[in-house]
């Protein structure tokens, strides 16, 4: 069974940058739509981005309240998800989950997030 | 953008059943899918397309969609369901999340 490990959080100052990650045991993360998920706190799951899968051209999107701040991208020599976050706020404190959906036939929204990291803490101060 | 609205807060007996809504325009057109979360954990799926249980989910929990409203059922309510529960759908090129409703089980 995949289990995934995200790291890389910690404190921040405004408007320095970030580079958090999503590492695999257990399987790859290759053919699998990966995506980080964000709750801030007390709050419910906002997605900030997410990568397709290699068999359909790893392909990214991004939540438009980041868009031109975030990129996600896949390491394939390390098989991990990175997200890096520019010019940091103080609104984009919060927990960061990278979470895995299967993409069959790209029918990725057939699918929910099945297997979820435990997540890190970013606080931007 | 497509939005998606739950209760903030539903309440159940013990042993009773549970409906939490997801409602948005047009839902029944769209695939639904649900989590679980405990206080201090990730989210775990429970239900994904509507109305299909993930491996290792209990029968307890149903999911049903139709016209604008979606709805996760779950029976026999006990004390270890007592979690936020968050809907979800992908539109587009992104994945909307309702703001969670929070199951109290009395």
């Amino acid at each position: 069974e995949m289990q995934l490990v995200e790291s890389g959080g910690g404190l921040f100052r405004p408007g320095r940058s970030l580079k958090i990650s999503c590492a695999a045991s257990g399987g790859s993360l290759g053919d699998l739509v990966v995506s980080w998920v964000r709750q801030k706190p007390g709050r419910g799951l906002d997605l900030v981005a997410f990568i397709r899968s290699k068999r359909f051209g790893e392909t990214t999107y991004s939540a438009a309240s980041v868009t031109g701040r975030v990129s996600i991208s896949r390491d394939v020599s390390t098989g991990s998800v990175y997200l890096q976050v520019n010019s940091l706020q103080t609104d984009d404190t919060g927990v960061y989950y990278c979470a895995t959906t299967k993409e069959g036939a790209g029918r990725y929204y057939y699918y929910g997030m099945d297997v979820w990291g435990q997540g890190t803490t970013v606080t931007v101060s | 953008s497509y939005d998606v609205t739950q209760p903030l807060s539903v309440s159940v007996a013990l042993g009773q059943t549970a409906k939490i809504t997801c409602g948005g325009d047009k839902i029944g057109g769209k695939n639904v899918h649900w989590y679980q979360q405990r206080p201090g954990q990730a989210p775990i799926l429970v239900i994904f397309r509507d109305n299909n249980r993930p491996s290792g989910i209990s029968e307890r929990f149903f999911g049903s969609n139709s016209g604008h409203v979606a709805t996760l059922t779950i029976t026999k309510v006990q004390a270890g369901d007592e979690a936020v529960y968050h809907c979800h759908v992908w539109d587009t090129t992104t994945a909307i999340f309702g703001g969670g409703t929070t199951l109290t089980v009395l």
